[in-house]
C-alpha cells in the first residue's frame, strides 16, 4: 500500500498477557516513530528508529516496553505483561526525513 | 523542549474560514512550527509548516508572527470534513541529534452546518 499500515487494528487483552503491534512504513523511508496516544490525549512519543539503529527509546514507560526495526523496515513494539494503564493507541509514522510525518490508523489495545 | 498552548475547543459556520491560534513562547531560533490534524479515528495528518515565514498550500495557510512567539493557522472555507482535533507542534531536537515531534493536547474544531 502506499501508506503506513498497522496490524491489529484492534486487540484486546488480559492483563498479564503479552502483546505484538506491527508496524509496516512507506517503502524507502529511512526514519520510523511510535507514539502512544490515551483517551482525550495528544500522542506521547515512545521511540524512533533510523533504518534499523533505535536512536531514542526515551519515551517507552518502561522496560515491559521494547521495540525493534531488524531490517529497517517492518518495526514490532511489544509489551510484554499488559497493565491496564497500558490501554491506548500505538501510532506509527515514518518519514523519508525531509520533515513530514505519516502516521497509519494505530493500533488501539485494550488491556481487561 | 518548546511547548505549545492551544484554545481546547473552537466552533465554525460551515464556507467561513477558521483561524486557529497557538501559542508558543519557548519556541527557540532553529525549531520549526508544524501543524497535523486527527479526524477521529485516524492517525494524524501532516498540514502545514513553517520556520519564520507565512506559508500556504492547498490545505491552509500559516500566519507566524514576526517574534515567532505565536502563530495562527487559517483554513479558508471550512467544511464538515474539517472536524478534527488541530494540534500545533513544535519540532524540537532530541539529545540524539533527530527531530521529534511534541503533541499538545490540540484544538478540537467542530464546522457546523
Amino acid at each position: 500500500g502506499a501508506g503506513v499500515s498497522q496490524s491489529p487494528r484492534y486487540k484486546v487483552a488480559k492483563r498479564g498477557q503479552d502483546v505484538a503491534l506491527r508496524c509496516d512504513p512507506i517503502s524507502g523511508h529511512v526514519s520510523l516513530f511510535w507514539y502512544q496516544q490515551a483517551l482525550g490525549q495528544g500522542p506521547e512519543f515512545l521511540t524512533y528508529f533510523q533504518n534499523e539503529a533505535q536512536l531514542d527509546k526515551s519515551g517507552l514507560p518502561s522496560d515491559r516496553f521494547f521495540a525493534e526495526r531488524p531490517e529497517g523496515s517492518v518495526s514490532t513494539l511489544k509489551i510484554q505483561r499488559t497493565q491496564q494503564e497500558d490501554s491506548a493507541v500505538y501510532l506509527c509514522a515514518s518519514s523519508s526525513g525531509t520533515g513530514e510525518l505519516f502516521f497509519g490508523e494505530g493500533s488501539r489495545l485494550t488491556v481487561l | 523542549d518548546a511547548k505549545t498552548t492551544q484554545p481546547t475547543s473552537m466552533d465554525c459556520a460551515e464556507g467561513r474560514a477558521a483561524n486557529l491560534p497557538c501559542n508558543h513562547s519557548t519556541i527557540s531560533g532553529n525549531e520549526y512550527v508544524y501543524w497535523y490534524r486527527q479526524i477521529h479515528s485516524q492517525g494524524p495528518q501532516y498540514i502545514i509548516h513553517g520556520l519564520k515565514n507565512n506559508e500556504t498550500n492547498e490545505m491552509a495557510s500559516l500566519i507566524i508572527t514576526e517574534d515567532r512567539k505565536s502563530s495562527t493557522l487559517i483554513l479558508p472555507h471550512a467544511t464538515l470534513r474539517d472536524t478534527a482535533v488541530y494540534y500545533c507542534i513544535v519540532r524540537v531536537w532530541a539529545n540524539t541529534g533527530f527531530q521529534k515531534l511534541v503533541f499538545g493536547t490540540g484544538t478540537r474544531l467542530l464546522v457546523s452546518p
